[in-house]
């Protein structure tokens, strides 16, 4: 089953406005994951939080990961029309695979 | 390579064939991993390879899936007796090496389409 779910499952602004993207997990991990799909095709790594860190930056990416609550958000600030993607968390526990929640569809109307 | 080939890119089949689909990952990546995204859902695990061995093939839905990886490079994922529930992007990825915890690089996918 799904590890990691995010909310909302679809997100619609306007360029220049924040998105904020939750994840929920339901087991202890070692690093949470956040990648972005285009059109269905491959996904591209975004960036990664180890689970003893609370809050990364990347750009105009922000990550908060709350262990004791089990969940993360992605922020993107100043949105462009070309983040419009769908965005999937994904889960490292203690197997080498990860576990991918099913992803929020953002679209940023120019 | 520069990037996670995976090809055909897409493939129609008749239901009842067999289909291989392949995986060349970035050179000197060790690891390797197998997912497939039904339309509009997340990925689903479905096997990892560390080298050439599988530690964990618990994600294939049934026995009419295999893969191979030989070299430590190329992986082959074989679809036998196809099934219209088969269809999906299958998508590639690989690490630098297990352990690491790091990111994954994808390949585009095979968008397999079962007729």
């Amino acid at each position: 089953s799904q590890q990691g779910e995010e909310d909302p499952q679809a997100l619609s602004i306007q360029e220049g406005e924040n998105a904020t993207m939750n994840c929920s997990y339901k087991t202890s991990i070692n690093n949470l994951q956040w990648y972005r799909q285009n059109s269905g095709r491959g996904l591209v790594h975004l960036i990664l939080i180890r689970s003893n860190e609370r809050e990364k930056h990347s750009g105009r990416l922000r990550v908060t990961l709350d262990t004791s609550k089990k969940s993360s958000s992605l922020l993107i600030t100043a949105s462009r029309a070309a983040d419009t993607a769908s965005y999937f968390c994904a889960s490292r526990g203690g197997s080498e695979k990860l576990v991918f929640g099913k992803g929020t569809k953002l679209t940023v109307n120019p | 390579g520069a990037g996670v080939s995976q090809s055909p890119s897409n493939k129609v089949t008749e239901k009842g064939k067999d289909v291989e689909l392949r995986c060349d990952p970035i050179s000197g990546h060790t690891a390797l991993y197998w997912y497939r995204q039904s339309l509009g859902q997340g990925l689903e695990f479905l096997i990892y390879f560390q080298g050439n061995s599988a530690p964990d093939k618990s994600g294939l839905p049934s026995d009419r899936f295999s893969a191979e990886r030989t070299g430590g490079s190329v992986s082959t994922l074989t679809i036998q007796r196809t099934q219209q529930e088969d269809s999906a992007v299958y998508l590639c990825a690989s690490s630098l090496e297990m352990g690491t915890g790091g990111g994954y690089t994808f390949g585009s996918g095979t968008r397999l389409t079962v007729v």
